[in-house]
């Protein structure tokens, strides 16, 4: 296994701010992935971050509201930008240390006002 | 596209045996996983099948079968902190996202 810490755990923002989460891994991993899980849903896939290159984005989002770094091989940043009350949501990092294997880090809790 | 099913709830005993069930429908399958997740917490890894069979681990085991697009996750001797949420997530060939079923919320009772 891996230990995948995220900063930070929570936040409460007001809208039309920025909030900038961060996703390291004690172990160099290829593959970096940013999920959101809003109130009472699963989990939904925002982009794989992929390191030295742009973020591979899935439908529905895109790299202006939702920027992503990924400078090296252990971490990864997201930022949820010009933030809207239907931001408010659960923010998971998730890595694949093997075929076999994908974990999750803890999680940011973002509120939005 | 994919389409991931899974029970919304269930509820089962202490001590029990509860089986959840997934079907799936993909372009191309490569590998399903299934997470718990505890309310107010990360998933937590649990399995993942890419052949068909049962893999066992423990109190837990998944069943799949590809030609049914078909998986179910058994949990034995059921204890109360395994009231959780239960996520089947289904890979698709060529990719390594997952996509997510909704969920099914399962309570232990005494």
């Amino acid at each position: 296994s891996a230990v995948i810490s995220q900063k930070p755990s929570r936040d409460i923002c007001q809208r039309g701010t920025s909030l900038t989460i961060q996703c390291q891994v004690d172990s160099q991993v290829t593959m970096m992935f940013w999920y959101r899980q809003q109130p009472g849903q699963s989990l939904t896939l925002i982009a794989t971050a992929n390191q030295g290159s742009e973020a591979t984005y899935e439908s529905g989002f895109v790299i202006d509201k939702f920027p992503i770094s990924r400078p090296n091989l252990t971490f990864s940043t997201l930022t949820v930008s010009n933030m809207s009350p239907e931001d408010s949501s659960i923010y998971l990092c998730s890595v694949e240390l093997s075929f076999e294997t994908q974990y999750f880090g803890p999680g940011t809790r973002l509120l939005v006002l | 596209g994919q389409n991931i099913d899974q029970p919304t709830e269930m509820t089962a005993t202490e001590g029990a045996i509860v089986q959840i069930n997934c079907t799936y429908q993909t372009s191309g399958f490569n590998g399903l996983f299934w997470y718990q997740q505890h309310a107010g917490e990360a998933p937590t890894f649990l399995s993942y099948n890419v052949l068909d069979g049962l893999e066992e681990k423990g109190r837990f085991s998944s069943f799949l079968s590809r030609s049914k697009g078909y998986s179910y996750l058994l949990l034995k001797e059921l204890q109360m902190k395994d009231s959780a949420s239960y996520l089947c997530a289904v890979r698709a060939a060529g990719y390594s996202t997952l996509t997510f079923g909704k969920g099914t919320m399962l309570l232990v009772s005494p």
